[in-house]
């Protein structure tokens, strides 16, 4: 079995100042680990994703995560938002070849001008 | 690349009724698809698992006579809900696994509303 926690179901930061999600995961097996971003009422778009190659990633718009199996967490930052990033982002596990997905509750990510 | 789509975008129809919804990956074969469930200002539920010439796998509490599912196609499954109730309103959207990428592509949705 293996599931997500995002520690924080709201995040609000001003715009040029740093942004950091939070995900923690659990899992049985060497997992793959995604995160997502989701506009309103858009689909869900791929930001990055980790397959047990490096442990820092980079994504899409700026985006980054570092994988840290002795704290199992892969959280997302990035230096500077934008208001463009506003929006759900969604942590998400998956088993080595992408099946079994298991999705966070989400982190609505709000930018203050 | 890596483009998946869903018809309708979004429907609204009469409780009883059924309504289709398609989900095509445009430029890539996809031999498992995914169906999920979004409730407002919730994260994704996972519905079941659509492999193509195979019954889809559904996942727990998941009513399959309710869902029907069918992958006829490498690049198209179809999800469609039958005798539609207002509990059944919601967001549905499907993702598609590129083979070789391990990573599911979603489509961007289709919002129902069953009066």
């Amino acid at each position: 079995a293996q599931s997500v926690t995002q520690l924080d179901s709201h995040v609000s930061v001003s715009e040029g100042t740093p942004v950091l999600l939070r995900c923690n995961y659990s899992s049985s097996y060497s997992p793959s680990l995604f995160w997502y971003v989701q506009h309103p009422n858009k689909g869900l778009q791929l930001l990055l994703k980790y397959t047990s190659a490096a442990t820092l990633v980079k994504g899409i718009n700026g985006f980054e995560a570092e994988f840290k199996k002795s704290e199992t967490s892969f959280h997302l930052t990035k230096p500077s938002a934008h208001m463009s990033d506003a929006a759900e982002y969604f942590c998400v596990v998956s088993d080595i070849i992408g099946n079994d997905m298991r999705f966070g509750a989400g982190t609505r990510l709000t930018v203050k001008p | 690349g890596a483009v998946v789509s869903q018809h309708p975008s979004w429907v609204i129809c009469k409780s009883g009724t059924s309504v289709k919804i398609e989900c095509r990956s445009l430029d890539f074969q996809a031999t498992t698809m995914f169906w999920y469930r979004q409730f407002p200002k919730q994260s994704l539920m996972l519905m079941a698992t659509s492999n193509e010439g195979s019954k889809a796998t559904y996942e727990q509490g998941v009513e399959k006579d309710k869902f029907l599912i069918n992958h006829a196609s490498l690049t198209l499954s179809t999800l469609t809900v039958t005798s539609a109730h207002p509990e059944d309103s919601s967001f549905y959207i499907c993702s598609a696994d590129r083979t070789g990428t391990e990573t599911q592509y979603f489509g961007p949705g289709t919002r129902l509303l069953v009066l």
